[in-house]
């Protein structure tokens, strides 16, 4: 069973810039969530979507934002795009949530750096 | 509040046991969790322990929670050279957030 993909692997911007990051879950997981792995800030929640709509979302500043299609798969946009936003940004999914204790099961994550 | 505290390195000989300790204080956690990072990678599910259970086996991994002192641990029996790697522990909070600690890095030595 394949686990949570995220594309692309790298990506290079300049200040200012748009990034989108993309998430598909494991097959059967309606939830996806987003985590910022920063240096020296540790592993921070971004967002969190389900069934489409976004359920849930960290402090962050709204030039964070994203989506959840149809199929489950997720989009993170980083729109003006600053020097601290440079990380490693994870995705994870889980499954249902009338079921208790879903696990989140992660990717290994798109790196966003500055130019 | 949520806040997760880890120490932040632990050196073991090969063959050993590790034990990583974590603080955590948001009392109504339900589930804590363990995660792997290896470098380059993303993180790797380990275990998790239910907040009503004092202790978890898996393997070789052995979870213990005194939810009296919010304290979890993770050991690592017969450490090996794979095991080093960076360890959060987590706690899910509400909103289905897991907030993570600063991570544990541990070093095998041979």
């Amino acid at each position: 069973e394949a686990g949570v993909t995220q594309s692309p692997t790298h990506l290079i911007k300049t200040r200012g810039q748009q990034a989108t990051l993309r998430c598909s879950p494991i097959s059967g997981h309606t939830s996806v969530y987003w985590y910022q792995q920063a240096l020296g800030l540790g592993l921070q929640f971004l967002l969190w979507y389900d069934e489409g709509e976004e359920r849930n979302r960290g402090n962050f500043p709204p030039r964070f934002s994203g989506r959840q299609f149809p199929n489950y798969s997720s989009e993170l946009n980083v729109n003006a795009f600053e020097l601290e936003d440079s990380a490693l940004y994870l995705c994870a999914s889980s499954g249902t949530l009338v079921v208790n204790n879903q696990p989140q099961h992660f990717g290994d994550g798109t790196r966003l750096s500055i130019l | 509040g949520e806040d997760v505290e880890q120490s932040l390195f632990l050196s073991v000989r090969e063959g050993d046991s590790s034990v990583i300790n974590c603080t955590y204080t948001d009392s109504s956690s339900t589930y804590l969790y363990w995660y792997k990072q290896e470098p380059g990678a993303g993180l790797q599910l380990l275990t998790y322990i239910f907040s009503n259970m004092d202790m978890k086996q898996d393997q070789r991994l052995t979870v213990l929670l005194n939810k009296k002192d919010k304290h979890l641990s993770l050991r690592i029996a017969d450490t090996q050279t794979g095991d080093s790697a960076i360890y959060f522990c987590a706690e899910m909070a509400a909103g289905n957030k897991l907030t993570f600690g600063g991570g544990t890095r541990v070093l095998v030595k041979p």
